[in-house]
């Protein structure tokens, strides 16, 4: 079955550092894309940026660049996304999807819910 | 880069409604055009891609038209999982491809 897994819920100060995952299976992970999609609750879809975990060939939506990591591991199949310094306003569900070029966002994961609070 | 544009941003609707949603894109983006629907509290959900083409295990009461700048996701008989919300995806560019707005479908 290709699914892809995400990490677990985060509380988090701001200030913090945080990395979460997004596990594939059931597919060649190496040869589509993963996108990150950032939603604040009551919001709509935001895409954050993309990676090629073949070449880790990454891609920002301007807003997103500077403001977060998105890398890459083949050996493991996983994906993340990454912040040096968490703000309140980084309080968001995030979703991983695997991309397919011509088709769209094919496969989402679960999402991972990452609460920023003082 | 290139905006979509969704309305309305809700509908008021009964099951057994016919329901149409548009989408609009700043540029011509083609065909190159997706629909999704979230329900409340799950990821969403893969329904049309190249603007009119059904993915797989989607119900035939959902279909999508257009080309260019403007596209219309049209659900023919509304039943009540469809209560959700939309979106639209462009996907022309080799950039993240942006979503529009959205049209959250909410029982009249």
């Amino acid at each position: 079955e290709v699914q892809l897994v995400q990490s677990g819920a985060e509380v988090k100060k701001p200030g913090e550092s945080l990395r979460i995952s997004c596990k594939a299976s059931g597919y060649s992970f190496t040869n589509s894309w993963i996108a990150w999609v950032r939603q604040v609750p009551g919001k709509g879809l935001e895409s954050m940026g993309v990676i090629y975990p073949g070449d880790s060939d990454t891609r920002y939506t301007p807003s997103f660049q500077g403001q977060v990591t998105i890398s890459a591991d083949k050996s493991t199949n996983t994906a993340y996304l990454q912040w040096t310094s968490l703000k309140a306003s980084d309080t968001a569900f995030y979703y991983c999807a695997r991309r397919i070029i011509r088709i769209g966002f094919d496969i989402w994961g679960q999402g991972t819910m990452v609460t920023v609070s003082s | 880069d290139i905006q979509m544009t969704q309305s309305p941003p809700t509908v008021p609707a009964s099951v057994g409604d016919r329901v149409t949603i548009t989408c609009r894109a700043s540029q011509s983006i083609d065909i190159w055009l997706a629909w999704y629907q979230q329900q409340p509290g799950k990821a969403p959900k893969l329904l049309i891609y190249q603007a009119s083409k059904l993915q797989g295990g989607v119900s035939s009461r959902f279909s999508g038209s257009g080309s260019g700048t403007e596209f219309t996701l049209t659900i023919s008989s509304l039943q009540p999982d469809d209560f959700a919300t939309y979106y639209c995806q462009q996907y022309n560019s080799n950039s993240p491809w942006a979503f529009g707005q959205g049209t959250k479908v909410e029982i009249k």
